[in-house]
């Protein structure tokens, strides 16, 4: 079975600075997909990034982007220049690539972006 | 817009009574999944729908129930044998359980036993 552990439960951040989430994991396939979600306080889950197992190439959507080292089977989040609204819980994911589309959940880390 | 909707947004549930939570999507997605979430925890998976009429148990599927009579809908229904029913649930789907789209979730009902 896949594990996902996210070993900051909470993290603070100044608004318009960096901050980094750290997600390891734990799984013996080769093909999987990694995603973080986004609740924001509304509880309402957003998609924020995905990854996949194959590409080498880190995942960027505009201020976040991800560390994804294969190897160490470790996979942070990266976001730049903090905003207000980026107040959230933040939950690491896993899916393996054919399992009926089933997750794996981090416990997640509360992020509090600070003015 | 494109979407899922979940009914109500809190529930009260009295000792030994059955209640059903609503999920509804217009997305078209095949592939539909009921999350319970604790305080402090992340999401756990309860059952999951690849297609209508056909469902399956996740990790914590005792004391729940659902059906998939149609392909928009998946209700999760919390039996009196779910001796801890109190938390946040959250209905979510994808594209033909394609992993490389993640998942679309609803705004979740929040369940509290009284």
């Amino acid at each position: 079975a896949q594990t996902v552990t996210q070993s900051q439960p909470e993290m603070s951040v100044q608004e318009a600075e960096t901050v980094t989430l750290s997600c390891t994991y734990d799984t013996s396939e080769n093909n999987y997909y990694l995603f973080w979600y986004k609740q924001p306080p509304s509880r309402q889950m957003i998609l924020v990034i995905r990854q996949e197992a194959y590409k080498q190439q880190n995942a960027t959507e505009n201020r976040f982007s991800v560390n994804f080292q294969k190897a160490a089977k470790s996979f942070s989040l990266k976001i730049s220049d903090s905003q207000l609204g980026d107040t959230a819980m933040y939950f690491c994911a896993f899916m393996r690539d054919t399992n009926a589309g089933k997750s794996t959940f981090g416990d997640g880390t509360t992020l509090t972006v600070k003015p | 817009d494109g979407g899922i909707t979940q009914s109500p947004k809190y529930l009260f549930r009295k000792e030994g009574q059955n209640v059903t939570l609503s999920c509804e999507q217009n997305l078209n997605h095949d592939a539909m999944y009921w999350y319970r979430q604790d305080p402090g925890q992340g999401l756990r998976l309860i059952y999951y729908s690849q297609i209508v009429n056909d469902f399956q148990k996740g990790d914590i599927a005792e004391g729940y129930s659902v059906s998939r009579e149609k392909k928009e809908s998946f209700p999760l229904t919390v039996t009196s044998a779910q001796k801890n029913p109190t938390a946040f649930y959250l209905c979510a789907s994808s594209i033909d359980g394609n992993p490389l789209y993640g998942y679309t979730f609803g705004s979740g009902t929040r369940l509290t036993v009284v």
